[in-house]
């Protein structure tokens, strides 16, 4: 079955540490997007990638980096830079093109990211 | 700017009863709108999609629609189980060029047995 994996479940994070949140899909999507999740707020973007070598900052980008190496993987590195980590984090993703465009996103269970 | 409004936030309902979930959005140029449903713990699953040219659609006991000169979709759930229970998101794509969705912040639905 198709779709989108997300490691680990659950993360800690020590004061002035990076971690790094990853995110595999083999629904040979070209689009792939990660979200941030605050209790009683809706979803943030913080980085999307409408193409292998290419990505693009969201609303909340600021403390996180990413890359896009290969079309299946696009992970997440949460740096010390982001005073506030502690949240839960979607990975999405989505066709693109004419077609691509009308289909709907596909997520990931999710990584729930604490400060220890 | 658009965005994207559920209200209530949460909502309860005793079983069997049929409901209707309301999102709003300020820009009526979207190029389509997504529901979803959201376990707790879990990611979110899509349920419907509403293309900007359609009116509705349909899945199981689930229909939305969508009215995009008064900006309002609502997702109708039939004859409500307790395994409805979940939080519901939508979501609007402003273009076909876009790759930026704007979420609700969702409907967190009991349904009690």
């Amino acid at each position: 079955d198709g779709g989108i994996t997300q490691s680990p479940k659950y993360l800690f994070r020590k004061e002035g540490q990076n971690v790094t949140l990853s995110c595999e899909q083999n629904l040979n999507h070209d689009a792939m997007y990660w979200y941030r999740q605050d209790p009683g707020q809706g979803l943030r973007l913080i980085y999307y990638s409408q193409i292998v070598n290419d990505f693009q900052k969201g609303d909340i980008a600021e403390g996180y980096s990413v890359s896009r190496e290969k079309k299946e993987s696009f992970p997440l590195t949460v740096t010390s830079a982001q005073k506030n980590p502690t949240a839960f984090y979607l990975c999405a993703s989505t066709g693109t093109g004419e077609r691509g465009s009308n289909q709907p996103q596909h997520f990931g269970d999710g990584t729930r990211l604490s400060i220890l | 700017k658009q965005e994207v409004t559920q209200i209530p936030a949460a909502l309860s309902v005793p079983e069997g009863e049929n409901l209707v979930l309301n999102c709003s959005f300020t820009d009526s140029a979207i190029y389509n709108l997504q529901w979803f449903r959201q376990d707790p713990g879990k990611g979110l699953t899509s349920l419907l999609l509403i293309q900007s040219s359609q009116r509705e659609q349909t899945s199981g006991r689930l229909n939305a629609s969508l009215d995009k000169s008064s900006g309002r979709s609502t997702l109708y759930i039939a004859a409500s189980q307790p395994g409805d229970s979940a939080t519901y998101l939508c979501a609007v794509k402003p273009g076909p060029g876009t790759y930026k969705y704007i979420f609700g912040t969702g409907t967190r639905l009991k349904v009690l047995a």
